[in-house]
């Protein structure tokens, strides 16, 4: 079954405001990640936080991690048109390495 | 990084018609191999996964099959298609190490059986 489940499931904001989905699992895991899927193409990595990290950035994208909670944020600051996609995190459950779960995911739809 | 090969794009069936996706990757060897199925606007439902030739581990009992007869080469396959087989098939692949290794995806299969 899916462990990740991501909310809001569907997100509308202007272009330039910060836009912050979370994500929530169930198990211990190794790591999470975070991917964006535009509209009927495959997903596309964006970053990935390891279960001994708290926080990462890359660009305008930055994913705090709280295994203590199994929760995990990715907010995108100075939104774009472009960034309209859904965005899914996936875990690596430790057990079960190979097993990466993906979330329900959440669309994010940027107005410009 | 790794590239992933997926065909056909789109395909068209009618129920009780078999099926072959494939899936081949370029740019690494002894990957891990992925099958996922995505209903419209859902998430990713974890199908098949394959950590060597010959192997694979089932998620999901249901109409499908997998296969991975090459290093790269990874087959998804029904003798019988069902109207609930219609979705977004994604393949998808990892380095040997599954652990910390980003996944990389095909453009994706549009499968409609009707």
């Amino acid at each position: 079954s899916q462990q990740g489940e991501e909310d809001p499931q569907a997100l509308s904001i202007q272009e330039g405001e910060n836009a912050t989905m979370n994500c929530s699992y169930k198990t211990s895991i190794n790591n999470l990640q975070w991917y964006r899927q535009n509209s009927g193409r495959g997903l596309v990595h964006l970053i990935l936080i390891r279960s001994n990290e708290r926080e990462k950035h890359s660009g305008r994208l930055r994913v705090t991690l709280d295994t203590s909670k199994k929760s995990s944020s990715l907010l995108i600051t100075a939104s774009r048109a472009a960034d309209t996609a859904s965005y899914f995190c996936a875990t690596s459950p430790t057990s079960g390495t190979y097993k990466y779960i993906f979330g329900t995911g959440t669309r994010l739809k940027v107005l410009a | 990084s790794q590239t992933i090969h997926q065909w056909p794009a789109t395909l068209v069936q009618p129920v009780g018609s078999p099926l072959s996706l494939e899936c081949t990757v370029e740019g690494t060897s002894n990957p891990n191999l992925y099958w996922y199925r995505q209903a419209a606007g859902r998430g990713l439902q974890l199908l098949f996964y394959s950590v060597g030739i010959g192997q694979i581990s089932s998620e999901v009992p249901q109409n499908l099959s997998a296969s991975r007869p090459q290093d790269r080469q990874f087959i998804l396959s029904s003798k019988k298609l069902l109207l609930s087989d219609s979705g977004f098939y994604l393949c998808a692949s990892n380095g040997q190490q599954g652990s910390g290794n980003t996944i990389y995806f095909g453009e994706g299969s549009w499968l409609t059986v009707v």
